[in-house]
């Protein structure tokens, strides 16, 4: 099976830099998926490490580490409508996409 | 179509009742995932379709639930003799292949009294 541990809960400040990491385990993997949850919204796509290192796109950034089985996302010049909850998932070649059960950040002034 | 559709958005039914959810994925997509998500958690897999087959329906919690996909893209999650634990969000999620980004419809509230 597929397991994924992330923090529950993070606060951070307007303006600040947040890293939200997310560790797994599970047979077979090839790549680890971030996505944002608005409250009353749906999750929607951030962004995919199927490679180890850095992947950056506008002020988010996220990080993989297949031997360390351990990614991150990054978030920059935190905005208040940044305040959401965020999903790691890890993508394997035989079972579907799971998610972890995800970090809520709350963005304060 | 431009997106994920989801119907209905809300469904309220009295215990016992058969209810079915539909989800019509974008156009062309060959992957098709149901999710359940309690309030405050992550979407909790259920099961999955490439084109009409079902790959996988581990996360299916019993028999009274059922998917279906007959011609490959429209699919219809059925759960009888529904139950208050049911109530949740229901959604479903498409994407160009398996395990590539997923597509996400706004959700069916499914209450059940």
């Amino acid at each position: 099976g597929q397991s994924l541990e992330q923090p529950s809960e993070v606060t951070a400040v307007e303006g600040a830099i947040v890293q939200i990491n997310c560790t797994y385990q599970t047979s077979g993997f090839y790549g680890l998926s971030w996505y944002q949850q608005h409250d009353g919204g749906a999750p929607t796509f951030l962004s995919y490490n199927a490679l180890d290192g850095l992947e950056e796109t506008g002020r988010f950034s996220s990080f993989l580490s297949r031997s360390d089985s351990y990614g991150y996302l990054l978030l920059q010049e935190l905005q208040m409508k940044d305040s959401a909850s965020y999903f790691c998932v890890a993508g394997s070649g035989n079972t579907p996409l799971v998610f972890g059960k995800g970090t809520r950040l709350s963005v304060i002034a | 179509g431009a997106g994920v559709s989801q119907s209905p958005r809300y469904k309220v039914t009295k215990r016992g009742q058969d209810v079915a959810l539909r989800c019509d994925p974008i156009s062309g997509h060959v992957s098709l995932y149901w999710y359940r998500q309690a309030l405050g958690q992550g979407p909790e897999f259920l099961t999955y379709f490439n084109y009409e087959a079902q790959q996988d329906k581990s996360g299916l919690p019993n028999d009274r639930f059922s998917a279906e996909r007959p011609e490959g893209s429209i699919s219809t999650l059925t759960i009888q003799r529904t139950e208050q634990r049911d109530s949740a969000m229901y959604r479903c999620a498409s994407s160009r292949d398996s395990n590539e980004k997923l597509f996400f419809g706004s959700g069916t509230q499914l209450s059940v009294l």
